[in-house]
């Protein structure tokens, strides 16, 4: 597509539930980075894959996150047990190259997620 | 460590008036410097990078920034502000030290004001 595309955008999720965020890359990019922006900050990294592989999850915060990519393109990012603290923006990222080099990310809109 | 600092979290300025936006970085080795822009319910979009080629960096929306290694700073400035970048700024660092210059360190952000 033209642009990252993320879904749902807005979500309300209870305490313990499971949620599901979805990230569809720019077409052909390889590379797709997850960050998480709370209120009032800037957003911080999560995690990273070069087409399948998940070469970097240094930023999960928990083992209650976690993220795939199985074929390459399309990524989700599922947090279990969702807690109030993951009330925050999730905004997925692409650009075309692998990690090396001064490449641009593209920023999708984000999921919003609140966790009651 | 690297880290970025952004002096001041909300900036007011009057439409027509010069547009200053501090930034500060710390790196051991000589990073990628990007400003993002944010409106509301959007993502991130890119103003302008720098990645050691020429330190003074134009970007859109008649943005530029000045790379200054002595004071660790990349100021975004712009002569004259328009209502329309009334908007969240983002300054980020690429984090060297992974050789992934999409895995980014984000400042905590500035709102611009811009006053009639």
């Amino acid at each position: 597509g033209a642009g990252v595309s993320q879904s749902p955008r807005y979500k309300v999720a209870k305490r313990g539930q499971d949620v599901a965020l979805r990230c569809d890359p720019i077409s052909g990019h390889v590379s797709l980075f997850w960050y998480q922006q709370a209120l009032g900050q800037g957003p911080e990294f999560l995690t990273y894959f070069q087409n399948e592989a998940q070469l970097d999850k240094s930023g999960l915060p928990s083992d209650r996150f976690f993220a795939e990519r199985p074929e390459g393109s399309v990524s989700t990012l599922k947090i279990q047990r969702t807690q109030q603290e993951d009330s925050a923006v999730y905004l997925c990222a692409s650009f075309f190259r692998g990690g090396s080099g001064a490449n641009v990310l593209t920023f999708g809109a984000g999921s919003r997620l609140t966790v009651l | 460590a690297q880290s970025v600092t952004q002096l001041g979290s909300h900036v007011s300025v009057s439409e027509g008036a010069l547009v200053l936006l501090r930034c500060n970085y710390s790196s051991s080795v000589p990073p990628y410097l990007f400003w993002y822009v944010q409106y509301p319910n959007q993502g991130l979009q890119l103003l302008l990078k720098y990645t050691s080629a020429a330190t003074l960096v134009k970007g859109i929306n008649g943005f530029e920034a000045e790379f200054k290694k002595s004071e660790t700073s990349f100021h975004l400035t712009k002569p004259s502000a328009h209502m329309s970048d009334a908007a969240e700024y983002f300054c980020a660092v690429s984090d060297v030290g992974s050789g992934n210059t999409g895995k980014l360190i984000f400042g905590q952000g500035t709102t611009l004001q811009v006053k009639p």
